[in-house]
């Protein structure tokens, strides 16, 4: 079954210290991989993706997530965590083009809460 | 200048009522779906319309149903509501869905619905 697993439930971190949010997934090939951000009391903003090529992709607000075919992996990182950066986070995978699944169907993660220590 | 829009933000209700959330987008984007979030903040799509038809019915129950009159607009209407409706429901929409950008979805701010 496709799925995707956030293993962390709630981080917290210092601000200015590095992060890593960890996310596994499970699907029939390689699919398109997402990282979104939800803060509190908003809709999800889209951080960054992957389609293909270089393994590590950047995003806004300083995030980047490297790809790990051989560990089905999608971590995101970042290497100074500012306190607005206090927030839900979801990874999400898609079928890839051609596939066969629902194009645009997006299967989420259950979401890692950040915290950030002043 | 909102890029997608929910109204209302906060709908309580009794069970057994019926409601409709709708939910607009400015992006000229030809693709709006439907989210539904638990008290978990599970995240799973219910609906999506394509130029006005649906592609995508997650199994969701059949008091559910999206209507769309233009593409700027898809709404949301729940018949006899039950108390496992309540949750928090998000509209997005993407560009049509043959070309990569589609899977960049632009979400709304969320409509949280209480149901009593």
């Amino acid at each position: 079954a496709q799925s995707v697993t956030q293993p962390d439930i709630h981080i917290t971190v210092s601000e200015g210290a590095s992060l890593e949010l960890r996310c596994n997934y499970s699907y029939g090939a390689t699919p398109y991989l997402f990282w979104y951000v939800q803060s509190p009391g908003q809709g999800l903003q889209l951080l960054l993706k992957y389609f293909s090529g270089d393994t590590l992709v950047q995003g806004i607000k300083g995030f980047e997530a490297e790809f790990k075919r051989s560990q089905s992996s999608f971590n995101l990182r970042k290497p100074s965590v500012h306190w607005s950066d206090a927030a839900e986070y979801f990874c999400a995978v898609g079928a890839p083009m051609n596939y066969g699944g629902s194009q645009g169907n997006l299967i989420f993660g259950k979401g890692t809460k950040l915290s950030v220590k002043p | 200048d909102t890029a997608v829009s929910q109204t209302p933000k906060y709908l309580v209700t009794q069970m057994g009522n019926d409601k409709s959330i709708k939910c607009e987008q400015n992006l000229g984007h030809d693709t709006m779906y439907w989210y539904k979030q638990d008290s978990k903040k599970f995240l799973k799509i219910m609906f999506s319309y394509n130029n006005k038809e649906l592609i995508i019915n997650e199994t969701v129950p059949n008091r559910f149903s999206p209507k769309s009159p233009d593409k700027a607009h898809l709404n949301l209407h729940i018949n006899s509501l039950e108390l496992g409706d309540s949750a928090v429901y998000f509209c997005a929409s993407s560009h049509t869905l043959v070309r990569l950008n589609s899977y960049e979805q632009y979400f709304g701010p969320g409509t949280r619905l209480t149901v009593t």
